[in-house]
């Protein structure tokens, strides 16, 4: 699987969009982007995945440059119950293993 | 929605003791997982089981073994407690199509 690269912590306003970057040049085709987040004291939660074009839920939406070297999550417009850790994670399709970096911890202020 | 279930939240065990953590799920899903968290390492994956009675391991199991008698169950076994076993365990669900549920975790601590 592919090692991703994120920055160790951000902050951002409480209603603004809280853009979270991960780095995956290693990445190779059939492997899929997967971001999770982890709010303190709990399991992580599943947010969203792609492999190539670009993805919305109720939750986020997941841009991925098209040489799928870069990714960006986006939480459209955080609240205070977004604070916590964003683990952004490639996995091949058919593989069941995660591997989980250190992740993002993004700040959300009033 | 996937409800991954364990047990325990939290629990305090002696040196040398045998611990057992459970896991169930609540939707018939083939595919289950025991990973550990520590500060600074990250998420490790122990054990996994994609079938009943099956297992493989993962990246650390030294210490520990795995049971899977029911689809809907999977155990986590400590055989022997030791002090640096003392972690954040967590029991993942796979959730054809999306990604993974995980159950809320038990934090264990070995004295």
């Amino acid at each position: 699987d592919a090692k991703t690269t994120q920055p160790t912590s951000m902050d951002c306003a409480e209603g603004r969009a809280a853009n979270l970057p991960c780095n995956h040049s290693t990445i190779s085709g059939n492997e899929y982007v997967y971001w999770y987040r982890q709010i303190h004291s709990q399991g992580p939660q599943y947010i969203i995945h792609g492999l190539k074009n670009n993805e919305t839920n109720e939750m986020a939406s997941l841009i991925i440059t098209e040489d799928r070297k870069s990714s960006t999550l986006i939480l459209p417009h955080a609240t205070l119950r977004d604070t916590a850790v964003y683990y952004c994670i490639v996995r091949g399709h058919n593989t069941d293993k995660l591997i989980f970096g250190t992740g993002t911890r993004l700040q959300v202020f009033p | 929605d996937v409800k991954v279930t364990q047990s325990s939240r939290y629990l305090v065990k002696r040196t040398g003791e045998k611990v057992f953590l459970e896991c169930v799920q609540d939707m018939d899903h083939e595919n289950m997982f025991w990973y550990r968290q520590d500060p600074g390492l990250g998420l490790r994956l122990i054990y996994f089981s994609y079938d009943v009675k099956m297992k493989e391991k993962g990246d650390i199991p030294e210490g520990y073994s795995v049971s899977r008698e029911k689809k809907e169950r999977f155990s986590l076994i400590l055989e022997s407690a030791s002090t640096n076993q003392t972690s954040m365990y967590l029991c993942a669900s796979r959730t054809p199509g999306t990604g993974y549920t995980f159950g809320s975790g038990t934090r264990l601590t070995v004295v």
